[in-house]
């Protein structure tokens, strides 16, 4: 069982806009805004797409940002594109021993 | 541009020691900012990290791991390696290295392809 929570699957319509969720505690995500998010499609390694709650790596599409509210990270997709259709897995920093926690992962599928 | 190559063999009996090593290219694992690191991912499963190491020896490891990971680094050959001791079944994933931003988010920014590793008699 994964530290952080998010939904199996999501799916959405190309040009929608769609948000991932990650639930944390107030160990991990509540704790800093140290929450990342990886974009992993199939035989692929991930791929970092967002840091630090919300800063984009150089060359990631600004229809991808992120949010916290509280112990829930968020990414939202803009435009959604087929391409988009991917597995997301969110990432925090820990004040726990576990130090880096990931979540479970979310199918996203663009209808 | 940095990038990162894992090897190491494909098939490792159960109780012997996983070792891998990555060769870092592009850039030096010397530069300041950046730990390098080891990640698995359990096939159809999601993403663990292993280690982490800094370039002058600091280490952290995953708990669930830290009694059977070492991690170690060869800045010569700007390489670093994981050895995983005691293997079982459950230790069959496709692994990763990457580099890692030394603060805020421990942000994987670049990865390797991995490589699957199979533990098996």
């Amino acid at each position: 069982q994964s530290a952080l929570t998010q939904p199996a699957s999501v799916s959405g319509s190309p040009g929608q806009s769609i948000t991932l969720s990650c639930t944390g505690t107030s160990n991990d995500v509540g704790a800093y805004n140290y929450v990342s998010w990886y974009q992993q499609h199939p035989g692929k390694a991930p791929k970092l797409i967002i840091l630090d709650v919300s800063n984009r790596p150089s060359g990631v599409s600004n229809r991808f940002s992120g949010s916290k509210s509280g112990n829930t990270a968020s990414l939202t997709i803009s435009g959604l594109q087929p391409e988009d259709e991917a597995d997301y897995y969110c990432s925090s920093y820990s004040t726990s021993i576990s130090l880096l926690v990931f979540g479970g992962g979310t199918k996203l599928t663009v209808l | 541009q940095v990038q990162l190559q894992e090897s190491g063999p494909g098939l490792v009996k159960p109780s012997q020691t996983l070792s891998l090593t990555c060769t870092v290219s592009g850039g030096s694992i010397r530069e300041g900012g950046y730990y390098w690191g080891w990640i698995r991912q359990h096939p159809g499963k999601g993403l663990d990290w292993i280690a982490y190491i800094f370039y002058d020896g600091f280490a952290k490891y995953n708990p669930s791991l830290q009694s059977r990971a070492t991690i170690s680094m060869d800045t010569s050959e700007n390489q670093f390696s994981l050895n995983l001791a005691s293997v079982t079944a459950a230790d069959t994933a496709l692994y990763y290295c990457a580099r890692v931003y030394g603060s805020g988010s421990r942000a994987f920014d670049h990865w390797s392809p991995g490589t699957l590793v199979t533990v098996s008699s």
